[in-house]
């Protein structure tokens, strides 16, 4: 089945400094979505990507997609304490697959320490 | 999102009990879905429906049933509960006109199974 995997799974930063997540793919995407659940809350979507190579800003935060449309990453510059919570990455079901709906992966927790 | 709403927030019960989790939606949309959400494990996917006529099982369907009672409402039901379905329970819902469909999420159920 369709596998994605989020690297990591826990991560501790110092406020201000940089933060990195990668999501990877068994299999060659047509887009990939993005995630975030504040502590205590739900999901929320943060963006999609489409597009080989893709690259999409929102403030501090930047989403690639990869040239082979098999994995994407989060980066945030200069994490504040609002940025704390779990991203996850989503995908599509495979063309062709006999799944209909988006597989999640397993999340990043991350920790904004002041 | 206030126009996905989950009843009850917060529930405990004990094992054996029947237990209904119920989702309503005042978003229109035609799709609507149950996850499951365990520390480390992501979202699961337990059932989905894409219109009333229409169930289809997740990844984790096991020791749970859906009903879709109408365009507006998707209640799971766990027949008789058990410890290891303890977890954070989601409704979600999306359109499929919308590019995309990203999922728009409840604010969740945790229930605890004693």
């Amino acid at each position: 089945g369709q596998q994605v995997m989020q690297i990591p799974q826990y991560q501790h930063v110092q406020e201000g400094e940089d933060f990195t997540r990668y999501c990877n793919s068994s299999t060659t995407l047509s887009n990939t979505q993005w995630y975030k659940q504040r502590p205590g809350g739900h999901p929320v979507f943060l963006i999609q990507l489409v597009k080989s190579g893709e690259v999409k800003k929102q403030k501090r935060l930047t989403f690639q997609f990869g040239e082979a449309k098999k994995n994407s990453s989060l980066h945030i510059t200069a994490t504040q304490t609002t940025d704390v919570g779990t991203y996850f990455c989503a995908e599509p079901p495979p063309r062709g697959g006999s799944a209909r709906q988006l597989t999640f992966g397993s999340g990043t927790q991350l920790t904004v320490l002041p | 999102d206030a126009d996905v709403t989950q009843t009850p927030r917060n529930r405990i019960t004990k094992t054996g009990k029947r237990i209904m989790l119920e989702c309503s939606q005042t978003k229109g949309h035609d799709r609507m879905y149950w996850y499951r959400q365990d520390p480390g494990l992501g979202l699961r996917l337990i059932y989905y429906s894409f219109d009333v006529k229409d169930i289809n099982k997740g990844e984790i369907s096991d020791g749970y049933s859906v009903s879709r009672q109408a365009q507006a409402k998707f209640s799971l039901s766990l027949e008789s509960a058990i410890p290891n379905q303890t977890a954070l329970y989601f409704c979600a819902t999306s359109d499929p006109s919308d590019r995309g469909e990203k999922l728009f999420f409840g604010s969740g159920t945790q229930l605890s199974v004693l």
